[in-house]
């Protein structure tokens, strides 16, 4: 049962634009949602929250939306920049801090 | 450097063989996840400890066990294996259970079954 899901698994971009990357999710309990960041050959980092009670929260170039009533939230990168290319998760956890996560979605930022 | 230290980095062996892939949390972490990430697949939950006992199991199979010991390091080992078990298996730490948590990843174990 795939409670988060992100239906896109690549997004190319040119450099200095913005990048959308979408994630859903099913269970209307997950009051918590994370974005990770995964270069290859490396564990996944850690890159910006949002709790329910918000539906924006912004940390520099990234910003995360949450649509509640949608069941779904959003990450945008403003300016994108080369380095930013990476496989992006969406997360949640559930009461037991079982963390779901996505599929991931690989962003490409062309120069 | 998330704080967390995930041993070896690549293991090759071959059908039928038991492996142990050994996970150290950051300090002062007392859970531990267990996260499985297949082609093209997302990261698939396995299993995970707090302090010791087994807290939640997602997609774990019976050929595949963890523990947490009493130092806090924590170890999967994964038996009769397959082909299909060739995957890169993650391991991540949080200080406790519940609140807004974050986990923090290890850089991995890429497994290969030949």
């Amino acid at each position: 049962d795939q409670q988060v899901k992100q239906n896109s698994p690549s997004l190319s971009v040119q450099e200095g634009r913005i990048s959308i990357l979408n994630c859903d999710y099913t269970n209307s309990m997950f009051d918590y949602f994370l974005w990770y960041k995964k270069y290859p050959a490396e564990g996944p980092t850690f890159l910006i929250s949002i709790s329910s009670i918000k539906d924006k929260n912004e940390d520099g170039r990234f910003t995360v939306f949450l649509n509640k009533s949608a069941k779904h939230l959003s990450l945008h990168i403003v300016p994108s920049q080369p380095g930013d290319s990476a496989v992006y998760f969406c997360a949640a956890p559930n009461t037991g801090n079982q963390f779901y996560f996505g599929t991931g979605t690989s962003l490409t930022v062309i120069p | 450097d998330s704080g967390v230290t995930q041993t070896p980095k690549h293991l090759i062996t071959a059908t039928g063989q038991r492996v142990t892939l050994r996970c150290s949390p950051r300090s002062g972490d007392l859970s531990v996840y267990w996260y499985q990430q297949s082609l093209d697949q997302g990261l698939q939950f396995l299993i995970q400890y707090y302090n010791g006992e087994e807290r939640a199991k997602g997609n774990i199979l019976e050929r595949f066990s963890a523990q947490q010991f009493p130092d806090l390091h924590s170890e999967l080992n994964l038996s009769s294996l397959e082909l299909g078990d060739s995957a890169l298996y993650f391991c991540a730490s949080s200080v406790a259970l519940g609140g807004a948590e974050k986990l923090f990843f290890g850089s991995g174990t890429q497994l290969s079954v030949l």
